[in-house]
């Protein structure tokens, strides 16, 4: 267990649906940042929030969106999916400064 | 942009075999990342460098800042350590916390017994 949940595990929904995947950090971390894996793109960043603060942004489609709560677990609500959306979505938190990055398990996520 | 470009793609290797995977970026980073992917898709953090190298086990990993450069070490590799290789850097810090990482397309190795 590396400290950073992620859940659900597995997710199986229909096109045009919206789903909310959920992250709690490691114990003590500040911040949580929200990656997509899919096959033809790699590993992108797509949000960053510290401390409940939007902080980056990267490669998130409009439909999608993120929050960042007081106990600073994070969801990522992804809307209107596409096919394209499948893919594993990551949840890594961190303290900052010199400390390390922990990744949760990650969600898998298939539209069909 | 920063760009993390990562090589070979794909490495097969005999049990017993040095290993060595390689990653360059093209601007100034606070950190880069080494990390592992097995089959079953989790991601476990590796090292993570901003100077010089360090040593975990039968790993060992490089950076050289001048050169925008690091390098991967696995000896005397395993089947174990067939796995998905993957380089990040780690943007530069602002405001307390830790930038988010970029990704190179990771190298595939596979260790054969």
């Amino acid at each position: 267990d590396s400290g950073v949940t992620q859940t659900p595990k597995h997710l199986i929904t229909a096109t045009g649906q919206r789903v909310t995947l959920r992250c709690s950090p490691r114990s003590g971390d500040l911040s949580v940042y929200w990656y997509q894996q899919s096959l033809d793109q790699g590993l992108q960043f797509l949000i960053q929030y510290y401390n409940g603060e939007e902080r980056a942004k990267g490669n998130i489609l409009e439909r999608f969106s993120a929050q960042q709560f007081p106990d600073l677990h994070s969801e990522l609500n992804l809307s209107s999916l596409e096919l394209g959306d499948s893919a594993l979505y990551f949840c890594a938190s961190s303290l900052g400064g010199a400390g390390g990055y922990t990744f949760g398990s990650g969600t898998r996520l298939t539209v069909v | 942009k920063n760009e993390v470009e990562q090589s070979p793609q794909n490495l097969t290797a005999q049990e017993g075999e040095f290993i060595t995977i390689n990653c360059s970026y093209s601007v100034g980073i606070s950190a880069l990342h080494w990390l592992q992917q097995h089959p079953g898709g989790g991601i476990v953090s590796l090292f993570m460098l901003s100077s010089g190298k360090k040593k975990h086990g039968r790993l060992i990993a490089t950076i050289n800042i001048q050169e925008k450069h690091s390098s991967l070490h696995i000896t005397a590799s395993h089947p174990r350590d067939s796995a998905v290789y993957i380089c990040a850097s780690l943007s530069v810090n602002y405001g307390g916390s830790q930038g988010n990482l970029i990704f190179g397309k990771g190298t595939k190795l596979s260790v054969k017994p």
